[in-house]
């Protein structure tokens, strides 16, 4: 069972446009949420995470959006460019003492982004 | 200086082989991991290793056998090979009791191929 749903699995933006990711959870024992940007050839990095207790976080070009009710959160990349072009995922976990999601990162498919120039 | 390193980045093996990916950090973190991504780049945790114990260990085949010698290290032993082995393994790993909130450092990856 997926436990973190993400989309699109592509997603083709004009430089400078805005590209959006939703991701969509069911467990309510996550309260930690991170999105990792993966380059072809490289290993995963962490770009921006948030944690339920805000709706919203900022840093730099890139925003995400977190709505606890409805479960959902999304990544915006404002002014997109070329050199964002890469796989995005989005992850959730669970802080410690909340059964089997502690320290287990639950990664969403992913998604190809590609900033045309 | 490299944070999370992987060796080999490449593996090409027959079926049924033995074979051996190795992991090293530098970082100084307790905890350490093993990632399969697949072919459709699909993400999975296969292993946690904190100050050598072994923490999270999901449902892989018993051929599957990670080994954490001390807190820096952490390799993954695959036997009798199978084609559907055949994936991208990443090695991460984090600070403290597998904290969720701690980032998480991948490192480069090892494209495994079982021919």
């Amino acid at each position: 069972q997926q436990q973190v749903k993400q989309s699109p699995q592509s997603l083709i933006v004009q430089k400078g446009g805005i590209s959006i990711i939703n991701c969509a959870y069911e467990n309510t024992a996550f309260d930690y949420f991170p999105w990792y940007q993966q380059f072809p050839g490289k290993g995963p990095a962490l770009l921006i995470a948030i944690r339920p207790d805000v709706s919203e976080k900022k840093e730099g070009r890139f925003t995400i959006s977190f709505n606890k009710s409805a479960k959902q959160f999304s990544l915006h990349i404002m002014d997109s460019q070329p050199g964002d072009s890469a796989t995005y995922f989005c992850a959730a976990s669970g802080t410690r003492g909340r059964g089997s999601t502690l320290g287990r990162l639950y990664f969403g498919r992913g998604t190809q982004l590609t900033v045309w120039p | 200086d490299t944070a999370v390193s992987q060796t080999p980045k490449y593996l090409v093996t027959q079926m049924g082989n033995d074979k051996s990916i190795k992991c090293e950090q530098n970082l100084g973190h307790d905890t350490m991991y093993w990632y399969k991504q697949d072919s459709k780049k699909f993400l999975k945790i296969m292993f946690s290793y904190n100050n050598k114990e072994l923490i999270i260990n999901e449902t892989v085949p018993n051929r599957f056998s990670p080994k954490s010698p001390d807190k820096a290290h952490l390799n993954l032993h695959i036997n009798s090979l199978e084609l559907g082995d055949s994936a991208v393994y990443f090695c991460a790993s984090s600070q403290g009791l597998a904290d969720s909130y701690n980032e998480q450092f991948f490192g480069p990856g090892t494209r495994l191929t079982v021919l």
